[in-house]
């Protein structure tokens, strides 16, 4: 069965400073990945996906078949960046998303 | 474009009562998914629609748990009776199905509270 693992229920960094927030996934198939965001007090988000192979707000993710790995990045943490951070793992043909628990990014001014 | 829409967006109720939400996707989405978040954890598929026919529901608790989509566009999720356990917010989302890739849109969830 497919698993999305998010080490880290909290993640503190300083503004300016960069983030990375892990995530590893277990999956036999060929896997698509994503990243929703959840900003205080507004709705969980697509934030960014792998096979778009983009940077929102400054944020990109490489899938790493080897390590299975698809971790979040930014090189310089802003404030607005705070929120809840859900990894998510796209399987079978009906489109069922399987979520990570999530990580709480927290950037101290 | 109008988001998803949810209802009640707060829910007190005591156990072994009943209770229902209801979601009314973005229009033309043909798939519509809800989700049980239980504080600290990730959303956690419950069932999974495509147009008013279930795909999936391996994680939807059937003996108390039951929902369903009536004209493939709004639905609504029944727990009877509810449990402590089942407290947590109960979130909505809909796509467009296949084509969306994984696109979900969500909405502002129910907090549902047992006591």
């Amino acid at each position: 069965a497919q698993r999305v693992t998010q080490p880290e229920k909290l993640l503190s960094v300083f503004k300016g400073a960069p983030v990375e927030l892990k995530c590893n996934y277990s999956y036999s198939g060929s896997p698509e990945l994503f990243w929703y965001v959840q900003y205080s007090r507004q709705r969980l988000q697509l934030l960014l996906r792998h096979i778009s192979r983009e940077s929102i707000k400054g944020f990109t993710a490489d899938l790493n078949k080897g390590e299975t790995s698809f971790h979040l990045k930014k090189p310089f943490a802003q404030e607005e960046d705070s929120a809840m951070y859900y990894c998510a793992l796209l399987v079978g043909g009906y489109q069922k998303v399987t979520f990570g628990t999530g990580t709480k990014l927290q950037v101290i001014p | 474009e109008a988001g998803v829409a949810q209802s009640p967006r707060y829910k007190i109720i005591e156990k072994r009562q009943s209770v229902a939400f209801w979601c009314n996707p973005i229009s033309g989405h043909a798939t519509l998914y809800w989700y049980q978040q239980i504080l600290g954890q990730g959303p956690k598929l419950l069932i999974q629609f495509q147009n008013n026919g279930v795909v999936d529901d391996s994680q939807l608790p059937k003996d108390r748990f039951s929902a369903e989509r009536l004209k493939g566009v709004d639905s609504t999720l029944k727990i009877q009776p509810a449990k402590l356990e089942d407290s947590a917010v109960y979130l909505c989302a809909s796509s467009l199905g296949r084509v969306s890739r994984g696109t979900q849109y969500f909405g502002p969830g129910t907090r549902l509270l047992v006591l």
